[in-house]
């Protein structure tokens, strides 16, 4: 089955650095993958779509200065947290899409789990 | 109004009970749904996909909808411990974005 991989799965930062988080299609390639941010006991909320070659958009209310997201390649996108702060503390997922088949299919990473302190 | 309603729970059952779980939504152009589960500290993976009304079984997981009523639901039988876990709805729409309810938080007691 198709896998998708986070890394790191974990991380604790201090207040003011960035953060990169990156996420792989393992054995597919992947055309568009999603970012998505989780709060404890809420719901997935998709924070952005990026799509290989181009500019990612960006749900209302993402700040894309903030939340840097970059698909260079047809198996790896990146999201960099700028200047994080505690309140970007979440769990952030990635899917990411076969690019052929249904467009609504998408394989989930195990999640990134950041603290900033 | 959220465009997909679920009641988070948090669901405690005994093993081998009947679980079920449900979301309602608003659009009625939605036609494809789906169910994922997530254990703690995991990403979503999914479980069952439906398109039309009507049921749709899978081993001891049944996916019910019901256009008429706005209406999904999701069935376990004989539910084991190892089925304690969030169950999410979700309803994919425009780019292959998907809307996920808040999701049910599950326990199944042994």
């Amino acid at each position: 089955g198709a896998v998708v991989s986070q890394h790191p799965s974990r991380v604790i930062c201090k207040s003011g650095t960035s953060v990169k988080i990156e996420c792989r299609s393992l054995d597919f390639q992947a055309t568009t993958m999603f970012w998505y941010r989780q709060f404890p006991k809420q719901s997935l909320m998709l924070m952005a779509t990026s799509n290989e070659g181009s500019k990612a958009t960006y749900e209302q209310g993402v700040e894309k200065d903030k939340f840097l997201i970059n698909h260079a390649s047809l198996t790896l996108s990146t999201l960099t947290v700028t200047s994080a702060h505690p309140e970007d503390s979440s769990f952030y997922i990635c899917s990411a899409h076969p690019g052929q088949g249904r467009t609504d299919t998408q394989y989930f990473g195990p999640g990134t789990r950041l603290t900033v302190l | 109004q959220k465009e997909v309603e679920q009641d988070p729970g948090p669901l405690s059952v005994p093993e081998g009970a009947i679980v079920s779980l449900n979301c309602t939504y608003s659009n009625s152009a939605f036609q494809y749904f789906m169910w994922y589960r997530q254990y703690s500290r995991k990403g979503p993976e999914l479980l069952m996909y439906t398109y039309s009304s009507g049921n749709k079984e899978d081993g001891r997981f049944t996916a019910q909808v019901d256009k008429s009523s706005k209406y999904i639901s999701l069935f376990i039988r004989d539910s084991q411990p190892s089925d304690s876990a969030t169950y999410l709805c979700a309803i994919p729409f425009q780019g292959g974005k998907l809307i996920f309810g808040q999701g049910t938080e599950l326990s199944v007691k042994p």
